[in-house]
């Protein structure tokens, strides 16, 4: 399978601990985004990346949120100190770069995050 | 600020019978919308790009169109497999995916 592959699929967290998630992109794709969706909202953009690179962040909350996407091995959005308001499902998705071709973003499953 | 409204949020249609989906948006320089279909539980699935008024793109028993103001998502004959959220997104020049709430539709047979 040669989609965008993220996991965990589902991750339970106390308020307090740490969610790691993690997202594989699409064979051939260069640039990462993730976005975040909640009951009865839109998808939101949080942030977009290349490897090695943050292009934009400007849909991460300052604060106890971060992404990277090293080198090697998946992009990684990583939440220190969960509480509730962050219980939502965390879609990840892939395009190829500037200049490469068609740009349209493919999504992968999500992982759904709960914060008990 | 770019903006999507999707519109209705919900419909209903017999199996069929055939409507469309309207996304309106404002947007400083589109680069291109896109419509994508979400099943519940999973991730939106890539149907349509649209890059400027007047394009039309067809895939099966679905067809978007593009005015400079808003899109619509027609779909003949529907299916209850048809039966998903349908969500609209515009990308201006060096930004990112704006999305609307999207369209639940729900094809009874």
């Amino acid at each position: 399978n040669a989609g965008v592959m993220q996991n965990p699929r589902h991750l339970v967290r106390r308020r307090g601990q740490e969610a790691r998630l993690r997202c594989s992109p699409m064979k051939g794709h260069s640039h990462v985004y993730w976005y975040r969706q909640l009951p009865e909202e839109g998808l939101k953009f949080m942030v977009y990346l290349q490897k090695e690179n943050i292009i934009d962040e400007s849909g991460m909350p300052k604060e106890r949120f971060s992404a990277e996407f090293p080198k090697e091995g998946p992009s990684i959005l990583r939440i220190q100190q969960v509480v509730r308001g962050d219980s939502a499902a965390y879609f990840c998705a892939s395009s190829l770069g500037p200049g490469q071709g068609p740009y349209e973003q493919y999504f992968g499953p999500g992982t759904r995050l709960t914060v008990t | 600020e770019d903006q999507v409204t999707q519109s209705p949020e919900a419909l209903r249609l017999q199996e069929g019978e055939s409507s469309s989906l309207n996304c309106s948006y404002t947007v400083s320089g589109l680069r291109g919308l896109f419509w994508y279909r979400q099943d519940p539980g999973k991730g939106p699935e890539f149907l349509f790009t649209l890059y400027s008024a007047g394009e039309e793109k067809e895939k099966e028993r679905l067809k978007a169109t593009l005015t400079k103001k808003e899109s619509f998502l027609h779909i003949t004959a529907p299916k209850p497999e048809d039966s998903a959220t349908y969500l609209c997104a515009v990308q201006a020049y060096y930004s990112t995916l704006t999305f609307g709430k999207g369209t639940m539709l729900l094809v009874s047979p």
